[in-house]
């Protein structure tokens, strides 16, 4: 079964430093991995997503992120964080089978928190 | 820049009683989700739905659920008989028109279900 899993609750960063969220997951095959976003009483923003070639995705907001797929990570990384960064970070996880309907496995979230 | 949209954004009602939640997609996406989010848990998958018909759907989605796009641009997920458990956050999601492999999926903003 497809599995996504951010061990992490909660991220304490101090402004200006860089920061990592972390996400593990398990899927047969070769994934398709995504972050998103959440903001207080919004929706998910789509951040960037890894979908081939090199490992190391750039998205949104400075943000960026790492495929490794000998440890099945793929962490969410700034190399300097904002206050405005406090949110709350899903990551996702899609499978490429064939008949795939692009159903998303989201992991539980981190709480992100940038202090000033 | 294009946008899902959600209607209501908080709805509430008796348990037993019937609620549809509607959503108008990204004009030229092809497929559609419903995902929802209970206060503090992750995001789940409810049903994908393309080419008028749902392609997966979760356990979820029983048969007190139904999904409809009665119209070619909005969105439907109608619960037929909601019970307290049904309260959470429900996202209403599209993606692209060339096909499934790179597209992310863009979220609106979430009707807020209140079942008392």
């Amino acid at each position: 079964a497809q599995s996504v899993a951010q061990p992490e609750d909660q991220v304490n960063v101090a402004e200006g430093n860089p920061l990592t969220v972390k996400c593990t997951y398990s899927v047969s095959g070769n994934p398709y991995l995504f972050w998103y976003v959440q903001y207080p009483n919004r929706g998910l923003q789509f951040l960037l997503k890894y979908i081939t070639g090199d490992n190391l995705v750039k998205g949104s907001y400075g943000f960026e992120a790492e495929f490794n797929k000998s440890q099945t990570s793929f962490h969410l990384k700034k190399p300097s964080a904002l206050v405005s960064d406090s949110a709350l970070y899903f990551c996702a996880v899609r499978g490429r089978s064939s008949g795939n309907t692009g159903k998303l496995i989201f992991g539980q979230g981190t709480t992100l928190q940038v202090k000033p | 820049e294009p946008e899902v949209t959600q209607t209501p954004s908080h709805q509430v009602t008796q348990m037993g009683q019937e609620v549809i939640l509607r959503c108008v997609p990204i004009s030229n996406h092809l497929y559609f989700y419903w995902y929802r989010q209970i206060l503090g848990q992750k995001v789940e998958f409810l049903v994908s739905f393309y080419n008028n018909e749902i392609s997966e759907k979760s356990e979820i989605f029983d048969d007190q659920f139904s999904v409809e796009r009665p119209d070619g641009s909005n969105f439907t997920l109608k619960i037929r008989s909601t019970k307290l458990e049904d309260s959470a956050m429900y996202f209403c999601a599209s993606s692209g028109g060339t096909g499934l492999i790179n597209n992310e999926q863009f979220f609106g903003p979430g009707t807020r279900l209140t079942v008392l």
